[in-house]
């Protein structure tokens, strides 16, 4: 019920693609679904987060995904650039409560 | 710049041989956390203050603990350190429960057990 479900484990896509990341959640009561963005060697920093309440935001190349119905949401990069490769993590929390619950990661690599 | 910093960035100790850990903030945020994040692994919450208030996870081992003297450091303290607590420790900080929680990362202190 606590668990968000990430994948891939990792990825590889070639500079200018598009890199997709998916997460699946199983517990309604999550109403705030952040990114995070790790590089080697360095804690996580929040990249972009969403609220249940719209199904999509965007900030410049990154894209989330909101599907309620389905208990998912994806990370899409748009452009994607070698400066981007880098592992992510989905999380999820019900807002006001003490935890974030996040996935398991994916890294990925952008091939130049 | 407000940040969060952890010390040492590496830290290399025996077997058994206690190890403690520093967080510092210049945030001013009432809740700091400790994750555990072992290689290509999620990061685990091994417990957090909301202020001077302590909160354990209910599956952290009692060989870890933690101390807040004040609002800008928290310390994570490793009483017999084991191989298996090998990994990198994160601590985090936010401005309180209400609203997005959103966390402010430490770089990491990576623990390495001889």
């Amino acid at each position: 019920q606590q668990q968000v479900k990430q994948s891939p484990q990792s990825l590889i896509v070639q500079k200018g693609g598009i890199s997709i990341i998916n997460c699946a959640y199983e517990n309604t009561a999550f109403d705030y679904f952040p990114w995070y963005q790790q590089f080697p060697g360095k804690g996580p920093a929040l990249l972009i987060a969403i609220r249940p309440d719209v199904s999509e935001k965007k900030e410049g190349r990154f894209t989330i995904s909101f599907n309620k119905s389905a208990k998912q949401f994806s990370l899409h990069i748009m452009d994607s650039q070698p400066g981007d490769s880098a592992t992510y993590f989905c999380a999820a929390q019900i807002q006001g409560a003490q935890k974030l619950v996040f996935g398991q990661g994916t890294r990925l690599t952008i091939n130049p | 710049d407000a940040m969060v910093i952890q010390n040492p960035r590496y830290q290399v100790t025996q077997f058994g041989k206690p190890v403690t850990l520093s967080c510092s903030q210049t945030l001013n945020h009432n809740v700091m956390y400790w994750y555990q994040q072992k290689s290509s692994q999620a990061p685990k919450l091994l417990f957090h203050y909301y202020d001077k208030d302590f909160n354990n996870e209910a599956d952290t081992p009692d060989n870890f603990q933690s101390r807040r003297p004040n609002t800008s450091f928290c310390f994570l303290d490793i009483r017999s350190p084991g191989l298996g607590d090998a990994a990198m420790y994160l601590c985090a900080t936010s401005r309180d429960y209400s609203g997005a929680n959103v966390l402010t990362f430490g770089a990491g202190s990576r623990l390495t057990v001889l």
